[in-house]
């Protein structure tokens, strides 16, 4: 089973700053098969990145993901107030499709 | 509009028995792989099961596997989870997802699951 760990657990930042999320896997995501997912209070979860750099429909080009083998990042570029929430990685190369524990970012 | 809608959970006792069920409207269901996963209450996100577009292909986290079973009816645009020997960390809502290039696309409100006597 590919582990996945993110890092921060919070990241606490201002709006506007620059946010830098990482997510490091025991072994190397196959085709880097590596998804982000952002959600809010008491919603599902939504797709922003796939395949590590993809992003995914509808979302502001403010998202942007990189990264290969074991070590993705997910960048936001000026943070928005909406975006003071809980983001996830989860890998699909293989079974089972681990998703990491979560970033929370939050307003300093 | 795209919807996935979830019905079927509520409380049961430890050893008991739950079937989940997922109705999809505004897309082709039929060519969607498709997903279950759960998250416990304040916790984070659990892939539970997977089955592909045909039903041909089906995978299970190991903390489910022989216990919960997948499966879609492709005419009926639905999905179900069949649970059994529920457990206390079970208890989480299930959320049904539909794939999208293998990750996960579209995701329904979810579906409380309460494993307690």
């Amino acid at each position: 089973e590919i582990v996945l760990t993110q890092s921060p657990g919070t990241l606490s930042l201002s709006p506007g700053e620059r946010a830098t999320l990482s997510c490091r896997a025991s072994q190397s995501v196959t085709s880097n098969y590596l998804a982000w997912y952002q959600q809010k209070p008491g919603q599902a979860p939504r797709l922003l990145i796939y395949g590590a750099t993809s992003r995914a429909t509808g979302i502001p080009d403010r998202f942007s993901g990189s990264g290969s083998g074991t070590d993705f990042t997910l960048t936001i570029s000026r943070l928005e107030p909406e975006d003071f929430v809980v983001y996830y990685c989860q890998q699909y190369g293989s079974v089972p499709r681990t998703f990491g524990q979560g970033t929370k970012v939050e307003i300093k | 509009e795209e919807q996935l809608v979830e019905s079927g959970g509520g409380v049961v006792q430890p050893g008991g028995s739950l079937r989940l069920s997922c109705v999809a409207s505004g897309f082709t269901f039929s060519s969607y792989s498709m997903n279950w996963v759960r998250q416990a209450p304040g916790k984070g996100l659990e892939w539970v099961s997977y089955i592909s577009s045909s039903s041909g292909t089906i995978y299970y986290a190991d903390s489910v596997k022989g216990r919960f079973t997948i499966s879609r009816d492709n005419a009926k645009k639905s999905l179900h989870l069949q649970m059994t020997s529920l457990r206390d960390e079970d208890t989480a809502v299930y959320y049904c997802a539909r794939g999208f290039m293998g990750a996960i696309g579209a995701w329904g409100q979810g579906a409380l699951v309460a494993v307690s006597s």
